[in-house]
């Protein structure tokens, strides 16, 4: 099956700049997660959706971060303005529902690198 | 909510030798527990989990064991390879429908030829 993608792989902007990623969930995936991974730590999670509807967006900076998955598959997380802490390496999951059971394993896609100077 | 913490952040073996690398997690309620492998650049790629309903999984040269009432869980790969090299993340997650998981700050191994 093809995997998680995700666009652009890299994209360098200036402070206070605005950006969004994109990304597209394995086909019959419900479940679909935001993660930011800075340098050196581990994937923190941002927000998750399951379908079209917000399941936890209790870690996202709403002041500057939305994101929104309108038909229940592609999502975008938008950041607006940027700031220098932001550049780190936006991942996109996604995770199967199956006949109203979830099943466990997250599948990640490839990433994008953001660079705020 | 959960806490995982992830020892030691760099660990360095000869190839061939094995590896160990220990994660500790705050939430009894925690149930599942995925590892993961990224490579410089790429994603994270699922190599092995556990549910808490068993104590030891293996599959060829890696395996993960869960003591749940310590509540910590290892990795370990024996007869290791320079294609071992990489960083591991241990991660948590809860049952319920959100199965949100929460990582660890990762082991950068390397596997000196």
């Amino acid at each position: 099956e093809a995997g998680v993608a995700q666009s652009p792989r890299y994209k360098i902007i200036e402070k206070r700049q605005s950006v969004a990623f994109w990304c597209n969930p394995i086909s019959g995936h419900a479940t679909l997660y935001w993660y930011q991974q800075i340098l050196g730590q581990g994937p923190k999670l941002l927000i998750q959706f399951q379908n079209n509807g917000v399941v936890d967006d209790s870690q996202l900076p709403k002041d500057r971060f939305s994101a929104e998955r309108l038909k229940g598959v592609d999502s975008t997380l938008k950041i607006q303005p940027a700031k220098l802490e932001d550049s780190a390496v936006y991942l996109c999951a996604s995770r199967e529902l199956r006949g109203g059971q979830s099943s466990y394993e997250q599948y990640f896609g490839p990433g994008t690198r953001l660079t705020v100077t | 909510g959960e806490n995982v913490e992830q020892h030691p952040s760099t660990l360095s073996v000869q190839e061939g030798d094995s590896a160990v690398i220990k994660c500790t997690y705050s939430d009894s309620a925690s149930n599942y527990f995925p590892w993961y492998k990224q490579e410089l650049g790429k994603r994270p790629q699922l190599i092995i989990d556990i549910r808490s309903n068993v104590g030891e999984k293996k599959d060829q040269r890696i395996a993960v064991t869960l003591n749940k009432t310590a509540k910590h869980f290892s990795l370990h790969i024996t007869e290791t390879q320079p294609e071992d090299s990489a960083v591991y993340f241990c991660a948590a997650s809860k049952a319920g429908s959100a199965r949100q998981l929460t990582f660890g700050s990762g082991t950068q191994l390397t596997v000196l030829p």
